[in-house]
């Protein structure tokens, strides 16, 4: 079964900290992952996604297959990250499936 | 495009009426998603809906729930008869062929 894990309820860093936020997932077959932000009094939207490669807001997360983990990273985090983040898990768009979200609070 | 807009953003309601949450998905968008998020279980697909067809409905709690989409451009989701456990935020999202899932603002939903 698909299985989302992020461990960390919150996260609470200071402004220029490094930010790691976990996320280990279970599945049988080739995973996507993505990792999807909701800023307060806004609606849920996507980060990244791991296909793409990217870096978003500074952001970065590498899929690690050997240790099933997808963690999103960021070197010197800012208070405007403060958020609620959550990893997903799916095939495609379709079914995806999350997990139970960090907030992360970067205070100044 | 407003993106994804559902209604009511918010709805208090007594236990055992009925309620209807309104989800309008971006036009030209196939696929349409009905999602529920609480602090205990966080973001639960309830069901999806692809070319209006109700494609997974796996994770709908039971009986109470249903879900339709008569057209491309309105999904309803009805809970009858309501209880306090299903307080919580309802989202819904769409997305255009296995693209990106764009969401809605959700409808925060109370039980008493």
């Amino acid at each position: 079964a698909q299985r989302v894990t992020q461990p960390e309820k919150l996260l609470s860093v200071f402004k220029g900290a490094p930010v790691e936020l976990k996320c280990n997932y279970s599945y049988s077959g080739s995973p996507e992952l993505f990792w999807y932000v909701q800023y307060s009094r806004q609606r849920l939207q996507l980060l990244l996604r791991h296909i793409s490669r990217e870096s978003i807001k500074g952001f970065t997360a590498d899929l690690n297959k050997g240790e099933t983990s997808f963690h999103l990273k960021k070197p010197f985090a800012q208070e405007e990250d403060s958020a609620m983040y959550y990893c997903a898990l799916g095939q495609g768009f379709q079914k995806l499936v999350f997990g139970t979200g960090t907030r992360l609070l970067v205070s100044p | 495009d407003a993106g994804v807009i559902q209604s009511p953003r918010h709805e208090v309601t007594e236990m055992g009426q009925e309620v209807t949450l309104r989800c309008k998905p971006i036009s030209g968008h196939n696929s349409l998603f009905w999602y529920r998020q609480t602090m205990m279980r966080g973001l639960e697909l309830l069901i999806y809906f692809n070319n209006n067809v109700p494609i997974d409905d796996s994770g709908m709690p039971e009986d109470r729930f249903s879900a339709k989409m008569p057209n491309a451009s309105f999904s309803t989701l009805k809970i009858q008869p309501s209880e306090p456990r299903d307080s919580a935020v309802y989202f819904c999202a769409s997305s255009l062929h296995n693209t990106e899932a764009f969401f809605g603002q959700g409808t925060r939903l109370t039980v008493v």
